[in-house]
């Protein structure tokens, strides 16, 4: 079945440092991946919609020059927290669906835990 | 008021108990989906829904597009079932989900 990888699982690094993140669809093309962040005991809040070729679609509230979105091909957009804060310490996941296909469902990464010291 | 409400928001039963999660939206949608994360975080679609009922296993999901409602059911529920559960609707036109607060599911033996 279709497989979204993010990569890394799990990050600890310290203030100042910048992050970057993999969401890479496995098996299918996605021309637009989703990025998330979620809060403990929350629900999932987009941050942005990552569009292949073009520019990233941030959400209301979200800094675009905090948050690079890059996807430069049909199966890999990154996430890169720059310069993060401990503020930025969340849960980070991405999601793509096969952009070759009608009416497919969303396909999760596993997330990737972000503590900053 | 939050375009998608799930109830409830935390559920404990007992192992073989049935169990139903319930979700209600304000918007018309092309598509509703039902996910389960699991305590390290990484989601699971389970169902994704345009009308009527889908199966798979000891789930069932259902959706009444009339009255905007969809609800998740799981049969013989186990402790493996203990997770969050939440339901996301795609708006009509829209490429996003838009996600319920989820539903807090734990199972004990």
């Amino acid at each position: 079945g279709a497989v979204v990888s993010q990569h890394p699982s799990r990050v600890i690094c310290k203030s100042g440092t910048s992050v970057k993140i993999e969401c890479r669809s496995l098996d299918f093309q996605a021309t637009t991946m989703f990025w998330y962040r979620q809060f403990p005991k929350q629900s999932l809040m987009l941050m942005a919609t990552s569009n292949e070729g073009s520019k990233a679609t941030y959400e209301q509230g979200v800094e675009k020059d905090k948050f690079l979105i890059n996807h430069a091909s049909l199966t890999l957009s990154t996430l890169t927290v720059t310069s993060a804060h401990p503020e930025d310490s969340s849960f980070y996941i991405c999601s793509a669906s096969d952009s070759g296909k009608s009416n497919q469902p969303q396909h999760f990464g596993d997330g990737t835990r972000l503590s900053i010291l | 008021k939050n375009e998608v409400e799930q109830s409830p928001q935390n559920l404990t039963a007992q192992e073989g108990e049935f169990i139903t999660i319930n979700c209600s939206y304000s918007v018309g949608i092309s598509a509703l989906h039902w996910l389960q994360q699991h305590p390290g975080g990484g989601i699971v679609s389970l169902f994704m829904l345009s009308s009527g009922k889908k199966k798979h296993g000891r789930l069932i999901a259902t959706i009444n597009i009339q009255e905007k409602h969809s609800s998740l059911h799981i049969t013989a529920s186990h402790p493996r079932d203990s997770a969050v559960y939440i339901c996301a609707v795609r708006s009509e036109g829209a490429q996003k989900l838009v996600f319920g607060q989820g539903t807090r599911l734990t199972i004990n033996p």
